[in-house]
């Protein structure tokens, strides 16, 4: 199975500020990379698909990058709305996700 | 549009069995592989259950192996997820969602069906 680690667990970042969430698998996963927003007690939303492309309707300050076995998020300037909880996952070999990272306001 | 409406979770015994719904509109879901993915009150996302677009594959996690089982109604454009023996560690927010393509990652997603199994 392939291990996806997040880091770091839990990020404070002010509003406005960039912030930027790391993923790593435990092996290549290609571009089979998925980011995911949750918020409290809503269901995940998809933000970017294919490492680097972003799902429709998401925001263009949400940007994705990275291949092989490490990937990035970068939200370039954060909105309240923003704050949340953000999964990666991989769908190279059957799909495992990352333990999240929560993203604070500082 | 799309959606996923789930439904039918709620405080159960051990070893009872529930049985949750998710009905899909916007789309057929024999066009698509379908998931449950659960999640522990403040924990992460988990991989339950899965069946194809044709429903001849049908996979499930070690955990749920002989106790969940999950199908379709394609005339209802149903999904279904039955557990039976339900233990305390199946208490979960459980969610559908549907796979994009075959290998693909999850691009919609029901609202969540909480489970609680306790006595």
């Amino acid at each position: 199975e392939i291990v996806m680690t997040q880091s770091p667990a839990t990020l404070s970042v002010s509003p406005g500020e960039r912030a930027t969430l790391s993923c790593r698998a435990s092996q290549s996963v290609s571009s089979n990379l998925a980011w995911y927003q949750q918020k409290p007690g809503q269901a995940p939303r998809l933000l970017i698909y294919g490492a680097s492309s972003r799902a429709t309707g998401i925001p263009a300050r949400f940007s994705g990058s990275g291949s092989g076995t490490e990937f990035t998020l970068t939200i370039s300037s954060l909105q309240s709305e923003d704050f949340a909880i953000y999964y990666c996952q991989q769908y190279n070999e059957w799909k495992t996700f990352g333990q999240g990272t929560k993203l604070e306001i500082k | 549009q799309v959606q996923l409406v789930g439904s039918g979770g709620g405080v159960v015994q051990p070893g009872r069995s529930l049985r949750l719904s998710c009905a899909a509109s916007g789309f057929t879901l024999t066009n698509y592989g379908m998931y449950w993915v659960r999640q522990a009150p403040g924990k992460g996302l988990e991989w339950v259950a899965t069946i194809a677009y044709d429903a001849d594959y049908k996979d499930y996690a070690d955990f749920v192996k002989g106790r969940f089982t999950i199908s379709r109604d394609k005339f209802r454009n149903t999904l279904y997820l039955q557990m039976n023996d339900l233990r305390a560690e199946d208490t979960a927010v459980y969610y559908c969602a549907r796979e994009w393509g075959s290998g693909s990652y999850f691009d919609y997603w029901g609202q969540g069906s909480l489970v609680t199994v306790s006595s």
